[in-house]
């Protein structure tokens, strides 16, 4: 049973346009909320995360919104380019919850951004 | 600054061997967790250590499993008699005491096992 699911395994889109990746969780103990993007053969990188107390973080081109009564959280990347085609991976955590100690991803997004 | 490493990065084992993965965390970063990542998945989680002690090892699959970091640094993931279904890249990573939840990824050990 898929705890973060990210229903799109793959999304292009133009230079210079907008990128949203979406994910779905069904654990409402999550309460940390991340962002990794991934290149073949490298181990993910962190880009952005939000804890449940907010709704909305910001990192330059990066912003993470979270929707706590829908479950729901997405990645909007903008402008987008070319170096943001990679795989991108939502992830969460029930720390605070008594959960376990490691974070529970979704299978991944893969961004294809188009020149 | 140096990353984590993870050694060796690629590994092909026959059915019932035994293999050891090792990794480097960053230096000073206290804890310390090991993912299996499955072709087409996110990473799952195996094991986490807080110095040199493990103190979650819930998600590791069977008891053929076995992790350690006995000076709280370098951590070494074991796995017996390997099979089929133990093939996959394992994912080591490490996070500061003070940002938990930041964790950094180091680029995966991938394990063939025929």
């Amino acid at each position: 049973d898929q705890q973060v699911k990210q229903n799109s395994p793959s999304l292009s889109v133009q230079e210079g346009r907008i990128s949203i990746l979406n994910c779905d969780y069904t654990n409402s103990m999550f309460d940390y909320f991340l962002w990794y993007k991934k290149y073949p053969a490298e181990g993910p990188t962190f880009l952005i995360s939000i804890s449940s107390i907010k709704d909305k973080n910001e990192d330059g081109r990066f912003t993470v919104f979270l929707n706590k009564s829908a479950k729901h959280l997405s990645l909007h990347i903008v402008p987008s380019q070319p170096g943001d085609s990679a795989v991108y991976f939502c992830a969460a955590s029930a720390l605070r919850g008594g959960g376990a100690d490691g974070l529970t991803f979704g299978k991944g997004t893969h961004l294809i951004i188009q020149p | 600054g140096a990353g984590v490493s993870q050694s060796p990065r690629y590994k092909v084992a026959k059915r019932g061997q035994d293999v050891a993965l090792r990794c480097d965390p960053i230096s000073g970063h206290v804890s310390l967790f090991w993912y299996q990542q499955a072709l087409g998945q996110g990473p799952e989680f195996l094991t986490y250590f807080q110095n040199e002690a493990q103190l979650d090892k819930s998600g590791l699959p069977s008891d053929r499993f076995f992790a350690e970091r006995p000076e709280g640094s370098v951590s070494t993931l074991k796995i017996q008699r390997t099979q089929q279904e133990d093939s996959a890249v394992y994912l080591c990573a490490s996070s500061r005491a003070q940002s938990f939840y930041e964790q950094y990824f180091g680029p995966g050990t991938r394990l063939t096992v025929t």
